[in-house]
């Protein structure tokens, strides 16, 4: 069984550029999580899904931010207008509906140059 | 509002000393969910231990145990015999119940204890 995983693992841009970044849970995990963690910090939560449907976003989720799950699959986290303070590890998660476990990708290193 | 606090930003031990890595959180929830996490240079967070709020039996794996006390609003993690392996970030992590499913959500993420073992 593969785990979370996350393209790409590394993708820099400059100021003002448009990124998205995608997903893949572990097979069968119906709810899946976006963490955004900047140096020296723990994860703070952007937004997550169950199935398709986003359920939760974190005021952290500016309007530049945008997230899709279209078939309860693989997610994409879009970024429009990227901003130096942008820069972060982009972590996905995912997890069964009836579990209490996430289980986290190798997330995506943004630098905003 | 939930909040986990890591008091300790970084520990240093030798090899084979044991180590004691400190968590208190914050939340109104009567029922919650408290994890560690493990990161390590890789930077990929590997899931540890989960406890819910209503079992506070304290937990042993292998060199790992875990001492849950609601009464200090404390989760400790405690590593016996550390080995450089063990060398990381170790996250405490809390998460409140979903409101549809009654399992766990989002999780609010402490800032992070970086242990160093050498030899």
């Amino acid at each position: 069984d593969t785990g979370v995983s996350q393209d790409p693992r590394h993708k820099i841009t400059k100021r003002g550029q448009n990124v998205t970044f995608r997903c893949d849970p572990i097979s069968e995990h119906n709810r899946l999580y976006w963490y955004r963690q900047t140096l020296g910090q723990g994860p703070e939560f952007l937004t997550y899904f169950q199935n398709e449907a986003q359920l939760e976003k974190s005021r952290l989720l500016s309007d530049r931010f945008s997230a899709e799950r279209p078939k309860g699959s693989f997610s994409t986290l879009e970024i429009q207008r990227t901003e130096q303070g942008d820069s972060a590890m982009y972590l996905c998660a995912s997890s069964l509906l009836r579990s209490d476990t996430q289980y986290f990708g190798p997330g995506t290193r943004l630098t905003v140059l | 509002a939930q909040k986990v606090t890591q008091a300790q930003t970084e520990i240093s031990v030798v090899e084979k000393e044991d180590v004691t890595l400190d968590c208190v959180y914050e939340t109104r929830d009567t029922t919650y969910y408290l994890f560690w996490y493990k990161q390590p240079p890789s930077g990929e967070l590997v899931f540890l231990i989960r406890r819910n709020s209503f079992d506070e039996q304290n937990e042993i794996s292998g060199r790992y145990s875990w001492n849950f006390q609601k009464s200090t609003s404390s989760f400790n993690f405690t590593i016996t015999a550390s080995q450089v392996v063990d060398s990381a970030v170790y996250f405490c992590a809390l998460s409140g119940q979903g409101k549809n499913t009654g399992t766990a959500s989002k999780l609010t993420f402490g800032t992070g204890t970086r242990l160093q073992v050498t030899l």
